[in-house]
């Protein structure tokens, strides 16, 4: 069985630092994995998509990386502003079927401090 | 603006009732999903659906029925067969994938049910 987990759960750093966010999955047959920002109350923005034949992924300042034959992803958020502040969710795609069906981290909880 | 709408944002209800919670999108999207979000774990599975007048069972799929008449619609109804239906509701939806690459997932803003 898939279990998708997020470390650290909790985050806190201070403005203009680089930091990553790492996620692990036990099943590295999986075929993609998606990053998601969830503000308090709010629903998911996703932010990056990896398909499984892709190892990485680069959105202005973010950069997601996925390395399936360690079970691994990180996010590396650079230059990290107050807006950044949020919980990150990562999920990965099981296999088998056209819909993305994805099993979900329970997502680490970014505090930027200005 | 394209995107998901999900409808109400907040909904109470007595014990015993049904309720639905609406999920509308303009992406032209053929995948839609419903996800239960609990405090403290990650979002669940509950129903998904591929095509007009097809769904299948997610992972938590007791307790809850979903319709898709439409491709834009996919409405859940909460029964009252839900043991513990407190909890933040998500709608999304994806395109469909084709070979080994799967379409991006979409949310919407949720709605929270809170059972009195």
């Amino acid at each position: 069985k898939q279990e998708v987990t997020q470390i650290p759960a909790a985050l806190s750093v201070p403005e203009g630092e680089n930091l990553v966010l790492n996620c692990s999955f036990t099943d590295s047959a999986i075929y993609n994995l998606q990053w998601f920002r969830q503000d308090p109350g709010k629903g998911l923005t996703s932010l990056l998509l990896i398909q499984s034949s892709q190892r990485e992924q680069t959105s202005g300042r973010l950069n997601a990386s996925l390395d399936k034959s360690s079970g691994r992803s990180t996010l590396y958020i650079a230059a990290s502003q107050p807006g950044d502040s949020a919980t990150y969710l990562c999920a990965v795609a099981r296999g088998g079927g056209a819909t993305n069906k994805l099993i979900f981290g329970t997502g680490t909880l970014l505090a930027v401090q200005p | 603006d394209g995107g998901i709408t999900q409808s109400p944002k907040y909904l109470f209800r007595k014990e015993g009732q049904n309720v639905t919670l609406s999920c509308e999108q303009n992406l032209n999207h053929d995948a839609m999903y419903w996800y239960r979000q609990d405090p403290g774990q990650g979002l669940r599975l509950i129903y998904y659906s591929q095509i007009v007048n097809d769904f299948q069972k997610g992972d938590i799929a007791e307790g809850y029925s979903v319709s898709r008449e439409k491709k834009e619609s996919f409405p859940l109804t909460v029964t009252s067969a839900q043991k513990n239906p407190t909890a933040f509701y998500l709608c999304a939806s994806s395109t469909l994938g084709t070979g080994r690459n799967t379409g991006e997932l979409f949310f919407g803003e949720g709605s929270r049910l809170t059972v009195l």
